[in-house]
């Protein structure tokens, strides 16, 4: 199974300043990798779909890159609402699996 | 409005069982791959199974054998069917849809808000 790695456990930002988020996976995954935003008490919300589309709604600041095992996801300018717990998760097969996650948190 | 309400969760007894069911609105569940993941308390998040359009079932190894997911055309809605349950099955259980991208599906574009399942004595 493929097992995915993210980096930093938590991240420490100001507001306005940017982020990059890390998620690597054990084997290739091609661009199979998806991102999603979590807060508290709520469901997970799809950001970015194949390493780097986003998905309906998500405002430009997200933008995801990657390919193969290594991946990224940058806020380049955090706003108040972005602060949250973030999952990388690979659809490259069954079973699919994420990240433990980067919470990231204000500065 | 895309909507997946989850039911069914609540306490159970180690090596009771419970049906959770996820009614949808705005998109017809048997025409999708559908799927059930879990989040235990402070935890990340585990995929549990899917279903595919075409009636395909997948499970985790922690929960095969065990679990089952299945749908009802007539009402809209998917199914969990969790048998034997332990401690280790206590999450929040999400239904969500399975998104592609491109061939590859396995992404979940659409959440249901949760429901609580709670595994003590």
């Amino acid at each position: 199974d493929i097992v995915m790695t993210q980096s930093p456990a938590t991240l420490s930002v100001s507001p306005g300043q940017r982020a990059t988020l890390s998620c690597r996976a054990s084997h290739n995954v091609y661009s199979n990798l998806a991102w999603y935003q979590q807060k508290p008490g709520q469901a997970p919300r799809l950001l970015i779909y194949g390493a780097s589309t986003r998905a309906t709604g998500i405002p430009a600041r997200f933008s995801g890159s990657g390919y193969g095992t290594e991946f990224t996801l940058t806020i380049s300018s955090l706003q108040s609402e972005d602060f949250a717990v973030y999952y990388c998760q690979h659809f490259n097969n069954w079973p699919v699996a994420f990240g433990q996650g980067t919470k990231v948190e204000i500065k | 409005e895309v909507q997946l309400v989850e039911s069914g969760g609540g306490l159970i007894q180690p090596g009771g069982s419970l049906r959770l069911s996820c009614a949808v609105s705005e998109f017809t569940v048997s025409s999708n791959y559908m799927s059930w993941v879990r989040q235990a308390p402070g935890k990340g998040l585990e995929w549990v199974s899917v279903i595919y359009s075409g009636g395909t079932t997948y499970y985790a190894d922690s929960v095969k054998g065990r679990f089952t997911i299945s749908r009802d055309n007539s009402k809209n809605t998917l199914y969990l069917q969790m048998n034997s349950l332990t401690a280790e099955d206590t999450a929040v259980y999400y239904c969500a849809r399975i998104g592609h991208h491109g061939n590859s599906y396995g992404y979940f574009d659409y959440w249901g808000q949760g429901t609580l399942v709670t595994v003590s004595s």
